[in-house]
């Protein structure tokens, strides 16, 4: 079983969509929570890290559920500049940052 | 400022040959990060440095990679006698101190093809 488990997708939506990304970790000593972003052929980016509480930063929200191991990222009213594929990130607790990734999700918003 | 930078950016090579690949985190970074990423594999831990030191190494496919970093900060990846699967793009990253809260910045990476 994968650590970091994602739907590749790809994900094809319409501009103003609203759309919803799941992640499953196995680890369940598992300690911080990301989601980054990577264009193609560029390197990923940090978009947000999450947290049990659940945190908005603008038209993205990311939820956590620690008691199902499962992270989700939504995305509302979805611009074209969002197309880009997101990767969900985890870091073992007592590591000192290593980060886990998912193999990603790949979102492509069309006009 | 300046991010983190790697070099060179593209980089071919015959099969069994050696390569370095360099990594200049930001200044004032301590930690530093190698990871690399696949076709079908995602990205991969390599190894990381908080300082000059390389406490988890676990993350290195075989002993022909090794990493070094001198002065807190240039890092270097070697890997030798290269095989067709060493091929991938290797991304450098660092952070303000290593842990798991703190940002991590990528480099924009070295791709590295072994004919």
């Amino acid at each position: 079983r994968k650590e970091v488990e994602q739907d590749p997708g790809p994900f094809n939506v319409p501009e103003g969509a609203t759309v919803a990304f799941n992640c499953t970790y196995s680890n369940s000593a598992s300690q911080s929570f990301f989601w980054y972003r990577q264009d193609c052929r560029k390197e990923p980016k940090l978009l947000m890290s999450v947290y049990s509480s659940g945190n908005e930063d603008g038209r993205f929200t990311a939820q956590l559920n620690r008691a199902s191991q499962y992270i989700s990222l939504l995305i509302r009213d979805s611009k074209l500049s969002d197309s880009a594929t997101y990767l969900c990130v985890v870091i073992y607790g007592g590591s000192q940052g290593n980060l886990i990734f998912g193999k990603g999700t790949k979102l492509s918003v069309k006009p | 400022g300046a991010g983190v930078s790697q070099s060179p950016s593209n980089k071919v090579t015959e099969k069994g040959k050696d390569v370095e690949l360099r990594c200049d985190p930001i200044s004032g970074h301590t930690a530093l990060y190698w990871y690399r990423q696949s076709l079908g594999q995602g990205l991969e831990f390599l190894i990381y440095f908080q300082g000059n030191s390389a406490p988890d190494k676990s993350g290195l496919p075989s002993d022909r990679f090794s990493a070094e970093r001198t002065g807190g900060s240039v890092s270097t990846l070697t890997i030798q006698r290269t095989q067709q699967e060493d091929s991938a793009v290797y991304l450098c990253a660092s952070s303000l101190v290593a842990g798991a809260y703190n940002e991590q910045f990528f480099g924009p990476g070295t791709r590295l093809t072994v004919l």
